[in-house]
């Protein structure tokens, strides 16, 4: 059984840098069937894909669009987790992050695990 | 960008069919995965690849892509379904895209 446990601070100020860490327990990061995701839900609710990293011979990380250029997602293989760094934050991205597991069976359709999510606010 | 909408909310009795639709351009084109999210926990995998179920996923659940639509659809509907509902569309091109969520009321 897959378990990812999420950890970080809760409050960001505005301009700095949020950042989070997910634990995986019952599959690795270096999985060549497996990416390694994050998630986050606005404060409205929806649901927003913000990147990936995941290992086929080498380490590719992927991003979306709308947070390129301020975001990372790095894997930790000695620790068996992926963090998430999002930089020059503003309240906009006050948000329930998660960070989730999608399989792959040549591509990556869907998230099949999830963390326990954390809400991170960003306020002075 | 390619947007995935939902119906806001659907009420449905105990006992009887809710269906949650899901549209997108040319949505059948996509693989389309469905989430429940119960209030205060993480979003629970429910349908993937437009029409399977994970393991553990009760048989009343079931779910459609065609055309534009797709379809999640709860038959025998119980008290323990009353949450939110997101699809998910995947694409080569666009990555990974949410729909806008449906609550589901069961009355």
């Amino acid at each position: 059984q897959v378990q990812l446990q999420q950890s970080g601070p809760g409050l960001v100020k505005p301009s700095q840098t949020l950042s989070l860490t997910c634990a995986i327990s019952g599959d690795s990061v270096s999985s060549s069937s497996a990416t390694w995701n994050w998630i986050r839900q606005s404060t409205s609710g929806g649901l927003e894909w913000l990147g990936r990293t995941y290992y086929r011979s080498k380490w590719y990380n992927e991003y979306a669009i709308s947070v390129k250029g301020r975001i990372t997602v790095n894997p930790d293989t000695s620790k068996n987790q992926f963090s998430l760094q999002l930089n020059s934050v503003t309240p906009e991205d006050t948000a329930v992050y998660y960070c989730a597991r999608a399989p792959c069976g040549g591509d990556c359709y869907d998230f099949d695990y999830w963390g326990q999510g954390a809400l991170v606010t960003v306020s002075s | 960008s390619y947007e995935v909408t939902q119906p806001p909310s659907v009420s449905v009795s105990p006992g009887q069919t809710a269906s949650i639709t899901c549209s997108g351009y040319k949505l059948e084109n996509k693989y389309v995965s469905w989430y429940q999210q119960q209030p205060g926990q993480s979003p629970v995998l429910i349908m993937y690849q437009d029409d399977k179920r994970p393991s553990g996923i009760p048989e009343r659940f079931s779910a459609s892509n065609s055309g534009n639509t797709a379809t999640l659809t709860i038959s025998g509907t119980q008290a323990m379904d009353e949450a939110d509902y997101y699809c998910q569309a995947w694409d080569s091109n666009l990555g990974y895209v949410f729909g806008t969520g449906t609550k589901v009321t069961v009355l």
